[in-house]
């Protein structure tokens, strides 16, 4: 698990912004996931990516952005057009069948 | 695409005791299907899974069932401890083709009193 780095661990977010959460893995993984875990639920796929330069939208992508030019990166932008961006944000990587997290994102609207 | 439910939402055991929760899925092509403990503010972590091709997973005090043909998991805790109080999430996948990504269930906040 220690091998996927997200930061911030903390972010705010005024009204009106786009904020961009980072995730960097060092695992050599080519899958990786963006999930959201809003409190006291599950965790929602956003966007997820196979291979670079190729990414997908998952179950709740809209108001949210990702890319994936480095096989070891893949950013997050939360959007203006996310109405309700507060939550937890959790990125994943998996090589073969497990799949692991990083330690998580706190974003904040203000 | 795939849906997961989880029941119950929380349970409360005595110490000791044994503690079930439940998961069905849709899909009848989901094949791997893992279990994560998270604490709060923390990341899941996982604490076992299973492969379609397996009817039962065994480790230590945990043990996970899976019947394919009704699409439904459970999660065993044996001789619950206090420290086993946390949310436990069950999810499912087709793995090694497609999307593989995970699709959870809603959660279960188990709280094992002393």
């Amino acid at each position: 698990d220690g091998g996927i780095t997200q930061s911030p661990k903390y972010l705010f977010r005024k009204e009106g912004q786009n904020v961009t959460l980072s995730c960097e893995q060092n695992l050599n993984h080519d899958a990786m996931y963006w999930y959201r875990q809003d409190p006291g639920q599950g965790l929602r796929l956003i966007y997820y990516s196979q291979i670079v330069n190729d990414f997908q939208k998952g179950d709740i992508a809209e108001g949210y952005s990702v890319s994936r030019e480095k096989k070891e990166s893949f950013p997050l932008t939360v959007t203006s057009a996310q109405k309700n961006p507060t939550a937890f944000y959790l990125c994943a990587s998996t090589g073969g069948n497990t799949i692991y997290f990083g330690e998580g994102s706190w974003l904040t609207v203000v | 695409g795939e849906n997961v439910e989880q029941h119950p939402s929380t349970l409360s055991v005595q110490e000791g005791d044994s503690a079930v929760i439940k998961c069905t899925y849709s899909d009848s092509a989901s094949n791997y299907f893992p279990w994560y403990k998270q604490e709060l503010g923390k990341r899941p972590q996982l604490i076992i899974d299973i492969r379609s091709n397996v009817g039962e997973k065994k480790d230590q005090r945990i043990a996970v069932t899976l019947n394919k043909t009704a699409k439904h998991f459970s999660l065993h805790i044996t001789e619950t401890q206090p420290e086993d109080s946390a949310v436990y999430f069950c999810a499912a996948s087709i793995q090694d083709t497609g999307r593989r990504a995970l699709t959870f269930g809603s959660g279960t906040r188990l709280q094992v009193q002393p």
